[in-house]
């Protein structure tokens, strides 16, 4: 099955712009979607498709794709924005399995 | 409002069985897919499963087939995951999650608050 790859960690400046991304080969073919968790908290959808946010999130978040790589994109990022980020997609096998990336730690200085 | 309601938390020994619970209410249940993921102790995501409710259909991650079951009862619209031997690797919290119905986007919109699932002996 297919995987995907983050960066572990990654920190930002108060105010900053910060980009996650993931990488993998079903990215290809399937767009990524996103998730925020926070800790203690469940996983909260913020990206998904093309560039699309849930109603509620808050528009400094964006979602970006190239070939094997999906980014998000936090545009002045917000102390409440530190948290876990995850990329997920579905196999690039046509199944209908999906997997999720192994998360990075946003950390907002 | 579309909830996703899971049972509380359970803690078992090694070899005991569990079957735990999903409940949607506020849509379609029979309409939306429901996916099973698990988070061990400081760790990240992972998919176990996939379970249509309209048909039953199921599908397994390569990597947790035939070690756990997903199953569905529509007429309380709830999904089930369920072990008949845990070990202390199965130590997590379980989540379920609905697939969203975008035609051309994958995505889990709603998600359950999560169980807890210590096994300890």
């Amino acid at each position: 099955s297919s995987e995907l790859t983050q960066d572990p960690g990654v920190s930002v400046a108060l105010g900053q712009t910060v980009r996650i991304t993931c990488q993998g080969d079903s990215l290809r073919i399937y767009y990524a979607s996103w998730y925020q968790q926070k800790s203690g908290q469940t996983p909260l959808l913020v990206i998904y498709g093309k560039n699309n946010r849930p109603s509620g999130i808050p528009d400094r978040f964006s979602g970006s794709n190239s070939e094997n790589t999906a980014s998000l994109t936090i545009t002045g990022a917000q102390a409440e924005d530190e948290a876990d980020y995850y990329c997920s997609s579905r196999d690039g096998s046509n199944n209908l399995i999906w997997v999720f990336g192994g998360g990075t730690k946003l950390t907002v200085l | 409002e579309v909830q996703l309601l899971q049972s509380g938390a359970e803690v078992k020994k090694p070899g005991e069985s569990l079957k735990i619970s999903c409940q949607g209410s506020g849509y379609s249940f029979n309409n939306y897919w429901i996916a099973w993921v698990r988070q061990m102790p400081g760790k990240g995501l992972e998919w176990l499963g996939i379970i249509y409710p309209g048909d039953s259909d199921t599908r397994y991650s390569p990597s947790f087939e035939g070690q756990v079951t997903i199953s569905v009862d529509k007429s309380v619209s709830t999904t089930y995951l369920q072990w008949s031997s845990l070990t202390a690797s199965d130590t997590a919290v379980y989540y379920c999650a609905r697939r969203g119905d975008h035609s051309a986007y994958e995505y889990f919109d709603y998600w359950g608050q999560g169980t807890l699932v210590p096994v300890s002996s």
